[in-house]
This record gives C-alpha cells, sequence and structure tokens, in this order.
C-alpha cells in the first residue's frame, strides 16, 4: 500500500513570497488533514478535510493560508505571503474513516523562510 | 481544555533499561489517546494507541498505562534498544461523531546509548 505523497520536499523562499505544497494522501482515505510542526514542537493542526469539505479549520490563518482538496482526493497547502514564522515542516495525513481514528503521515515538507 | 501536556522534553537511557514518557490531559472528553513515534526527516508513525475504557495495552515491548481519574497516560518502553531513538508524541482526540481533531504533546527525544 502506498503511503501519503508530499511534494516538495525542501522549499525555501524569501519573506512575502508565496509557496504551495502538494499531498496525495492514501487511496480510499475519506480524511484528508494539514498539520504545521515548528521544530521542537508537536504537530498543530491547520486544516481537515473530510471528501470534499472542511471540517475544521478554526487554526488556519485565513488571512495568508489556502487550502483545497480537489475531487476527494490530492490537496493543496498555499501560504501567500509568507511570513518568518511560518518557517516549519507542514504535514499531511490522512484517515481511512470520517470521526478519528488512525492516522497515516506523509514524510512532511520543509519550508525556511529567509 | 485542548492541551496536552508532555514530560519530559528529552530523555537518554542505557541500552536494556526502560523508557518512561508521561502525558496529561484535561479535556474529560477526549477518548483516544494515541502515541506517535517520529525519526528524523520522516513523518509521525503511529506507535500504539488506547482508548479509556482499558487501563494498559501492551504490544511487544511498548505499554500505555491510563489513569481516567488522574487524566494521565503514559508510555513504556521495555528492554529500550538504540533503534528507539526518535521523538515520541502523545495526542488526545474525540472521536465518536466528532472530526477526530488530534491534540499532540510538545514531544520528548528520546536517546538510548548503546
Amino acid at each position: 500500500e502506498a503511503g501519503v505523497a508530499q511534494s516538495p520536499r525542501y522549499k525555501i523562499i524569501e519573506k512575502r513570497q508565496s509557496v504551495a505544497f502538494w499531498c496525495n494522501p492514501i487511496s480510499g482515505h475519506a480524511t484528508l488533514y494539514w498539520y504545521q510542526q515548528i521544530l521542537g514542537q508537536g504537530p498543530k493542526l491547520l486544516i481537515q478535510f473530510q471528501n470534499n469539505g472542511v471540517v475544521d479549520d478554526s487554526q488556519l490563518p485565513k488571512d495568508r493560508f489556502s487550502a483545497e482538496r480537489l475531487k476527494g482526493v490530492d490537496s493543496t497547502l498555499k501560504i501567500q505571503p509568507a511570513k518568518l514564522e511560518d518557517s516549519a515542516v507542514y504535514l499531511c495525513a490522512s484517515s481511512l474513516g470520517t470521526s478519528g481514528g488512525r492516522q497515516y503521515f506523509g514524510a512532511g515538507t520543509r519550508l525556511s523562510v529567509l | 481544555q485542548q492541551q496536552v501536556k508532555q514530560s519530559p522534553q528529552s530523555l537518554i537511557v542505557q541500552k536494556g533499561g526502560i523508557s518512561i514518557i508521561n502525558c496529561a490531559y484535561e479535556n474529560t472528553a477526549f477518548d483516544y489517546f494515541p502515541w506517535y513515534q517520529q525519526f528524523p526527516g520522516k513523518g509521525p508513525a503511529l506507535l500504539i494507541a488506547i482508548r479509556p475504557d482499558v487501563s494498559e495495552k501492551k504490544e511487544g515491548r511498548f505499554t500505555i498505562s491510563f489513569n481516567k481519574s488522574a487524566k494521565q497516560f503514559s508510555l513504556h518502553i521495555m528492554d529500550s534498544q538504540p533503534g528507539d531513538s526518535a521523538t515520541y508524541f502523545c495526542a488526545a482526540s474525540r472521536g465518536s461523531g466528532n472530526t477526530g481533531k488530534l491534540i499532540f504533546g510538545q514531544g520528548t527525544t528520546l536517546q538510548v546509548k548503546p
């Protein structure tokens, strides 16, 4: 079974630039999550999709972050414009069901904002 | 109420020893408590999980002890091996009809010395 795929693995940008991350979840998984993991901290949920719809985006900085899930499969997370404090690893995860349970994580995208 | 507090921040154990990591939570509605293991450059991977209807769960060398009245749970790694050196995160969520959003602890970096 293929895991959660993320790209790119690394990205370096200057502040005020824009950046996008891509995630392909495990086939058949209904729920997709984007987490932000700042160095030395646990992952923090940014947004959660169930199929096409958003079920939780309470911690997404909506003035600069946006996300979409295309046809209930792939997802992109965008930051525009980036700030220094956005430097982190952005993790994508997926789960089979729609009310919790085991989440499978991708390797993440490490973003450095200079 | 949404926090999960994890300790210690770092831990050094000799090969063959017991590693113990503790977590505490406040929200009594949490009903799923997983532990994730993360190696450098990788995403977190589920290690073991427990629900509050049992006080202990064991899988190989890994055991979760759960104390519902104290709102605490811990991970015990028996016969710790150098390959166990990683960062460990506890987490908590509300399933059963809710979104299953995971709240992570801050993480514990474990080093097992040969």
